[in-house]
This record gives C-alpha cells, sequence and structure tokens, in this order.
C-alpha cells in the first residue's frame, strides 16, 4: 500500500528563484492538501485540489501556485522565493467527502526547501 | 481567521509519569483531529472526533472534544520513551479539508 510520495526530499534555491515540487497521494484518495511548515511552528494550509481543481486556499500569496494531475498527483510551484519561504512543504492526501465530514491525511515525509 | 491555541508547548515527563496537552479554538469546530510527529519526520493522524464531549481511547491515550466543540485534549497514562514527539491538534472549520493547526505540544520522556 502505496503512502504519500514527495519529492525531491530537500533543495537548495536562490532568492527570486522559482521551484516546482512534487506529490503522489496515497493508493485510493483523490484530494491532495498542502502544507508549509516552519521549523518549530505547526504545518499551515496553503491550498487543497480535487477534481483538479483549487479547492481551498490558505492565506498565502499568489506567487504560490499549483496544480493536480488527472492521475490525482500534484505539483506546487512557488515563484520568485524569498528567505522566508524556506519551510517543510507537505503534501496531505485523503479522500474528498461532500457531507463535510473529514478523516485523516496521510502525510508524505515533504520536501526541505532553504532559500538561500 | 481561525486560530487554534496549545498549550503546553513543551512537556519534559519521566518515563511512567502521564502527560496532557490542551487545544482551544476560537471557533467552533467541525472536528478535531490529532497528529504526532517524531523529531525529523511527517505528522502521522491518530484519530478524529465530530461529536460534542465526545471521548476516544487509544490503548494508553484518551482523547476528548469539548461540549462546546471549541477545546480538545490529549492524555497519555504512564508514557514510555516512544511517546517522545510533537502532538499537534488541528480543528477543521465549516470548509472541507482546511485544518488548522495547533503549535504543537513537544513531549520528552526522560527514561
Amino acid at each position: 500500500d502505496a503512502g504519500v510520495t514527495q519529492s525531491p526530499t530537500h533543495l537548495i534555491k536562490t532568492r527570486g528563484q522559482q521551484v516546482t515540487l512534487r506529490c503522489s497521494p496515497k493508493s485510493g484518495h483523490d484530494t491532495v492538501s498542502w502544507y508549509q511548515q516552519a521549523l518549530g511552528q505547526g504545518p499551515q494550509f496553503i491550498f487543497q485540489y480535487y477534481e483538479e481543481e483549487e479547492r481551498q486556499r490558505g492565506n498565502f500569496p499568489d506567487r504560490f501556485s499549483g496544480h493536480q494531475f488527472p492521475n490525482y498527483s500534484s505539483e506546487l510551484n512557488v515563484n520568485a522565493l524569498l528567505l522566508g519561504d524556506s519551510a517543510l512543504y507537505l503534501c496531505a492526501s485523503s479522500l474528498y467527502l461532500r457531507q463535510g465530514a473529514n478523516y485523516g491525511y496521510t502525510f508524505g515525509s515533504g520536501t526541505r526547501l532553504t532559500v538561500v | 481567521g481561525q486560530q487554534v491555541m496549545q498549550i503546553p508547548q513543551y512537556q519534559h515527563v519521566q518515563e511512567g509519569e502521564d502527560f496532557t496537552t490542551y487545544c482551544n479554538s476560537s471557533t467552533t469546530l467541525s472536528n478535531i483531529q490529532w497528529y504526532k510527529q517524531r523529531p525529523g519526520g511527517h505528522p502521522v493522524f491518530l484519530i478524529q472526533l465530530v461529536k460534542s464531549g465526545e471521548v476516544k481511547k487509544q490503548k494508553r491515550l484518551t482523547f476528548q472534544f469539548g461540549e462546546a466543540k471549541k477545546n480538545s485534549s490529549l492524555h497519555i497514562t504512564a508514557t514510555q520513551t516512544t511517546d517522545v514527539g510533537t502532538y499537534f491538534c488541528a480543528g477543521g472549520g465549516t470548509s472541507y479539508g482546511k485544518l488548522t493547526f495547533g503549535q504543537g505540544t513537544i513531549l520528552t520522556v526522560h527514561p
């Protein structure tokens, strides 16, 4: 049973550059959410994708964008990188339920992004 | 916007002692979830609570959801060194999927 797979595991970028992070959800899951976790903090919600559309978005600027593919995998793109974007980026997959009931996310191991 | 506060930030216990972490939301939650993150790892889902006043147990772990659905607690009985990690609560609001995480409680267990 494949869990959530993220790539790359580590990345170092220079300020102003652009980065793309990738995520394959757990088998059977159709929804992908992205979270940013700064050191010593709880994960912060970036956005969620279902049926290839962004369904919800957190308080992140437009520099953060994403995409979901027909096979449910997803990408997170960040443009014009800032030093403050350095963090662990977590992908979480789940099943989308229309009645508002949540079930626990399965998180990937994350991509550690360092902006220098 | 919705805020979730968690206390304490740190907790150091001797192995065998009990541990409790508390979570409070600024708004009524549709559900609350708890996650554990080991050092250098990623959050791992522990449990979800949905009903007002709900109590669930997993071996030595007891989870409670407040009557007003704005607070929750996690209690670990007789801690073990394997319990080390950061425990996060995460509140679900009216919009499906978005979870607001607390800042976590870092648990250290001394053998």
